[in-house]
């Protein structure tokens, strides 16, 4: 079946630094991607999405590029702040009852 | 505006008791909704969604169940909780244009 793996946490950098959380994916068919975000106390809120091969989501900062030849989907960020502290987890749509299959999430913690 | 609304916040339940968590949409139709659950440690997993009233799909067995009574009405319920019940409980909708709204989660603890 559909499956999404995350590289494992916690991530802890240091303030500006580059960030990048690797996502792959297993699937038929052309899922669409997503990248959700968990602050602190408070539910997932959906960062950048990606429906086909080559898309680029951008969001706050944020990139990740659609790769069908490797499977990917990872998260970059060319600075990051303190206020990017946060779970992130990758996503894909399964069939098309709008299921979200999640990877496990990663812990990303910035230090000033 | 849509929105989704998803209460208690905060639930402590002792081993045993019962359980019914409520979730409701406002600004939209007959929409796709969703139960996910956050145990500790680890990801969001799929525990029902429903296509529309009365109709409940279940993605893994246990010890929950869930109901659609209304349109926008989505109700996680058990009758007896375990101690692996616990977890952080999120309601879902899913719009086409805006794709997934999540609830702001409720946070079980089985004690």
């Amino acid at each position: 079946g559909d499956s999404v793996t995350q590289m494992e946490g916690p991530v802890t950098l240091s303030e500006e630094a580059f960030l990048t959380i690797n996502c792959t994916y297993t699937a038929t068919g052309y899922p669409s991607l997503f990248w959700y975000v968990q602050y602190p106390g408070e539910g997932l809120q959906l960062l950048l999405k990606a429906t086909k091969a080559d898309d680029k989501g951008s969001n706050k900062g944020f990139e990740a590029t659609y790769r069908k030849e490797t499977t990917s989907f990872h998260l970059e960020k060319g600075s990051v702040q303190v206020s990017d502290s946060a779970v992130y987890f990758c996503a894909l749509g399964s069939g098309n009852t709008g299921k979200l299959i999640f990877g496990q999430g990663t812990t990303l913690q910035v230090k000033p | 505006s849509q929105t989704i609304h998803q209460w208690p916040a905060t639930l402590v339940q002792p081993v045993g008791s019962p359980l019914s968590l409520e979730c409701t949409v406002e600004g939209t139709s007959n929409p796709n909704l969703y139960w996910y659950r956050q145990a500790a440690g680890r990801g969001l997993q799929l525990l029902f969604y429903s296509v529309g009233i009365g109709q409940i799909s279940s993605e893994v067995p246990q010890n929950l169940s869930a109901s659609r009574p209304q349109d926008r009405q989505f109700i996680l319920s058990s009758k007896k909780l375990l101690l692996s019940d616990s977890g952080f409980y999120l309601c879902a909708w899913i719009d086409l244009f805006y794709g997934y709204t999540f609830g702001s989660g409720t946070r079980l603890t089985v004690v």
